[in-house]
């Protein structure tokens, strides 16, 4: 049973690109969460996708923006990318009926230059 | 304020001793959930163990436990029998509001990194 998967691993992109983050649930789950953990940080919620809507949304600003697929994948995009956005990128996963346990992924680490 | 405070940046512990982990959490939410997640350098956050704010026992999970202090607000992880595989950095989050209602975000600390020693 594969959990949660994340592409790619490691990016590297320059101060006002924009870039996508993917991320697939582990099976039988039907909720993604992003989090960012910059470096040395814990990590910090920016939004939770559930039945392809945005469902809560953290302190980000809209640069920042989801997508859920109809088979609960997910999209983090990040628009005109800032030097301060470098941090790795964690997707959780979990079950609506079961909240209180979310699986993370390995993450991916955005650097921005 | 911060609703979550881990207050040891780093720890040190030989080799099949116990240690414990500090976090204490500010919330004025009656119903809430408390985590806490082991990050290995690949980066994964791993669940340990988690402890409801309505639970009357403290949470055990193999070599895990938490010692539950509702009216200090503190939610420290023991971890007994130290394995070096437990290198890593530890992170206590919470959930606030009923399952099903409320938040559904987790708020972290920011971590302790703990080192076990052969």
């Amino acid at each position: 049973d594969a959990g949660v998967t994340q592409s790619p691993t490691h990016l590297i992109k320059t101060r006002g690109q924009q870039v996508t983050l993917r991320c697939s649930p582990k099976s039988g789950h039907d909720t993604v969460s992003w989090y960012q953990q910059a470096l040395g940080q814990g990590p910090q919620f920016i939004f939770q996708y559930y039945e392809e809507e945005e469902r809560q949304r953290g302190n980000f600003p809209d640069r920042f923006s989801g997508h859920q697929f109809p088979n609960y994948s997910s999209e983090l995009n990040v628009n005109a990318l800032l030097l301060g956005d470098s941090a790795l990128y964690l997707c959780a996963s979990s079950f609506t009926g079961d909240p209180y346990e979310q699986y993370f992924g390995p993450g991916t680490r955005l650097t921005v230059t | 304020a911060q609703k979550i405070t881990q207050t040891q940046p780093g720890m040190f512990v030989q080799e099949k001793e116990a240690v414990t982990l500090d976090c204490t959490y500010d919330t004025s939410d009656p119903s809430y959930g408390l985590f806490w997640y082991k990050q290995p350098s690949s980066g994964e956050m791993i669940f340990l163990i988690y402890q409801g704010s309505y639970d009357q026992q403290n949470a055990t999970e193999g070599r895990y436990s938490l010692n539950f202090q509702k009216a200090r607000k503190s939610a420290n992880l023991v971890i007994s029998a130290s394995q070096l595989g437990d290198s890593a950095m530890y992170f206590c989050a919470m959930r606030e509001g009923r399952s099903g209602a409320g938040s559904y975000q987790l708020t972290f600390g920011k971590g302790t990194k703990l080192s076990v020693i052969p």
